[in-house]
């Protein structure tokens, strides 16, 4: 079975402060892994796929990362509008139209 | 262009009534998702659709769970004999295709529907 697991649950930064959010996963062969943005009350926003261990992905003040068994969200000098909930998913070779998710970190950045 | 549409955005209802959600993708997108999210949680995936058709419908919680779509565009995901533990935001997201042994075609989410059942 799929397994996604985010760490940490919540992550507190001042403006500025640099810092990283952990996606670790198991899958039986990997199509994809994605990062999403949810801000409350809204759906997921897509930010990033990654193939292949060694990829990485770049937007902004944000960099996606991936090894053979998690992927990295770095997020250098963030801005308080980076707040958000960011989720990490993975699709299986075996399944291509099923994503399963982790449950999340959610990142306040403060002034 | 218009993005994935949900309605409604907010439905309350009391334990045993069914409900309908309703999903519009957007426009050429072949391939639709319904996902769950229970409070501070990530998403529980329910099914997808490859046009008309759903190859995959192990994430149904239970037979209480079902969904269609038609004419490849809108969806209905229903729930019947609502119980108090369905509560939670339904999200319905599309994408341009599934292509088995490609790549994955990035999902554009809607904004949910938030479900309570009293």
């Amino acid at each position: 079975e799929d397994q996604v697991t985010q760490s940490p649950e919540a992550l507190r930064l001042q403006e500025g402060e640099s810092s990283s959010l952990n996606c670790s996963y198991t899958v039986s062969g990997l199509r994809g892994l994605f990062w999403y943005r949810q801000d409350p009350g809204k759906g997921p926003e897509f930010l990033f796929t990654l193939y292949s261990a060694g990829e990485e992905k770049e937007k902004e003040r944000l960099k996606a990362t991936l090894t053979k068994k998690e992927s990295f969200l770095h997020i250098t000098a963030p801005k308080p509008e980076d707040s958000a909930t960011y989720l990490c998913a993975v699709q299986a070779t075996t399944n291509a139209g099923k994503s399963t998710f982790g449950d999340g970190t959610t990142l306040t950045v403060k002034p | 262009g218009a993005g994935v549409s949900q309605s409604p955005s907010n439905k309350v209802t009391e334990k045993g009534k069914d409900v309908e959600l309703r999903c519009d993708p957007i426009s050429g997108h072949t391939a639709l998702y319904w996902y769950r999210q229970s409070l501070g949680q990530g998403l529980e995936f329910l099914i997808y659709f490859q046009g008309n058709s759903a190859p995959d419908k192990s994430g149904l919680p239970s037979d209480r769970f079902s969904a269609e779509r038609t004419g490849g565009s809108v969806s209905t995901l229903t729930i019947q004999r609502t119980q108090q533990e369905d509560s939670a935001v339904y999200l319905c997201a599309s994408s341009l295709a599934i292509t088995a042994g490609g790549p994955p075609d990035t999902q554009y989410f809607g904004p949910g529907t938030r479900l309570t059942v009293l």
